[in-house]
């Protein structure tokens, strides 16, 4: 069965870090773009950062560009978020999701989100 | 920075047809995707690439593509399409960006 698995949420003071894990199975992970979307309580979805399937290609969205570093171990077919410089506006559920497929020499980063997590939980206040 | 804007809300009959639209000055040259969620739950693709549908999803959905506007199409819509839907696409920068949503209603 192809699924992604977020974990690493949690309570953290503004300020602080926290690093988000993603663990893929069931497709082949190095051949796949991946992202990072966000939703604050009660709002929409908001993306925060995507990469590419070999990890030589990231995109950030404004709002966590310099604070977040998106990141991937295909060895360990997981997909990373170091987040920095917490603020209480980055509380939200965080999802990872899979992107286009890779082919040799094209990776469309910014394309569909196929295959969601369930997401995980980060709260950030003092 | 790039907006796409969607109708807060849609209401609909059962067996009708609600229509979404999503606005945005770069869809012209950059594709739209659709996202169907449903309350406590991650999103699921709908549409992508403005009008095809992924293996799985009803063929009551549709997306179609306009100038700046895309639809998402419901035809014959159920109770179990009562969900919060959002567009996806990308501008120039390489910045995805998602819509501002919206809430279906099945009466």
């Amino acid at each position: 069965e192809v699924q992604v698995l977020e974990s690493g949420g949690g309570l953290e003071q503004p300020g602080g870090s926290q690093r988000l894990s993603c663990a893929a199975s069931g497709f082949t992970f190095s051949s796949y773009a991946m992202s990072w979307v966000r939703q604050a309580p009660g709002k929409g979805l908001e993306w925060v950062s995507s990469i590419s399937g070999s990890g030589n290609s990231t995109y950030y969205a404004d709002s966590v560009r310099g604070r977040f570093t998106i990141s991937r171990d295909n060895s360990k077919n997981t997909l990373y978020l170091q987040m920095n410089s917490l603020r209480v506006d980055d509380t939200a559920e965080y999802y990872c999701a899979r992107g286009d497929f890779c082919s040799s020499g094209s990776c469309y980063v910014l394309g569909r989100m196929d295959v969601w997590g369930q997401g995980t939980t980060v709260t950030v206040s003092s | 920075s790039y907006e796409l804007t969607q109708p807060p809300s849609v209401s609909v009959s059962p067996g009708q047809t609600a229509r979404i639209t999503c606005s945005g000055d770069a869809l012209p040259k950059q594709y739209a995707y659709w996202y169907q969620q449903k309350p406590g739950q991650a999103p699921v693709l709908v549409i992508y690439k403005d009008t095809e549908r992924p293996s799985g999803i009803p063929e009551r959905f549709s997306g179609s593509s306009s100038g700046t506007t895309v639809t998402l199409t419901i035809s014959g819509v159920q109770a179990e399409d009562e969900a919060d839907y959002y567009c996806q696409s990308a501008d120039s920068s390489g910045t995805i960006v998602f819509g501002t949503g919206t809430k279906v209603t099945v009466l």
